[in-house]
């Protein structure tokens, strides 16, 4: 079975400064899809980044980037420039390719400090 | 205006309540989810339904129900309530082939 692991339960990081958030993942599968999603106060989840795991280029979205090692399995989220309003939960996610089913990470707590 | 709204976003109840969760969405999506969030688990797939005539088991269905009325509207509910389903719920949809979930505010769920 799928597995996702996040072994980070908090992190804190100052504003500006970067910070780094693991994630590894269980599958015997060869195609399949990563994710981060961001919960801020508010609840809502929000897509941050996607990674399909074909691709050998690591996912960017703008101060947010992947660190992606399909042998490793691993899967880290690299967020620059921290701001306050980066303060949220953040879940990685996996799916196997044509599925339906989202398996989630326990989350990370972030903290950012002025 | 929101994408997928749920209602109500908050809500108390006592065990053995039957109560019903419901959610809407304007993207025009075939594909809904509902999850289910506990404190330090993550989230956790209920029920997923690709189209009004499709409805399948997620992980943890036990305890819940669930009615696509129309391709915008999804609920989901709880027959009778118990208090281990005290949590928080999330619907999500999306648009098949596309891999890309969006998920609504949540209903946050107390069971006394």
């Amino acid at each position: 079975a799928q597995t996702v692991t996040q072994s980070q339960p908090e992190m804190s990081v100052q504003e500006a400064e970067t910070v780094t958030l693991s994630c590894t993942y269980d599958t015997s599968e060869s195609d399949y899809y990563l994710f981060w999603y961001k919960q801020p106060p508010s609840r809502q989840m929000i897509l941050v980044i996607r990674q399909e795991a074909y691709k050998q280029q690591n996912a960017t979205e703008n101060r947010f980037s992947v660190n992606f090692q399909k042998a490793a399995k691993s899967f880290s989220l690299k967020i620059s420039d921290s701001q306050l309003g980066d303060a949220a939960m953040y879940f990685c996610a996996y799916r196997f390719y044509n599925t339906d089913k989202l398996i989630f990470g326990t989350g990370t707590r972030l903290q950012v400090f002025p | 205006d929101a994408d997928v709204t749920q209602t109500p976003r908050n809500r108390i109840t006592k065990t053995g309540k039957r109560i019903m969760l419901e959610c809407s969405q304007t993207k025009g999506h075939d594909r809904m989810y509902w999850y289910r969030q506990d404190p330090g688990l993550g989230l956790r797939l209920i029920y997923y339904s690709f189209d009004v005539k499709d409805i399948n088991k997620g992980e943890i269905s036990d305890g819940y129900s669930v009615s696509r009325q129309a391709q915008a509207k999804f609920s989901l509910s709880l027959e009778s309530a118990i208090p281990n389903q005290t949590a928080l719920y999330f619907c999500a949809t999306e648009k098949a082939g596309y891999n890309e979930q969006f998920f609504g505010p949540g209903t946050r769920l107390t069971v006394l």
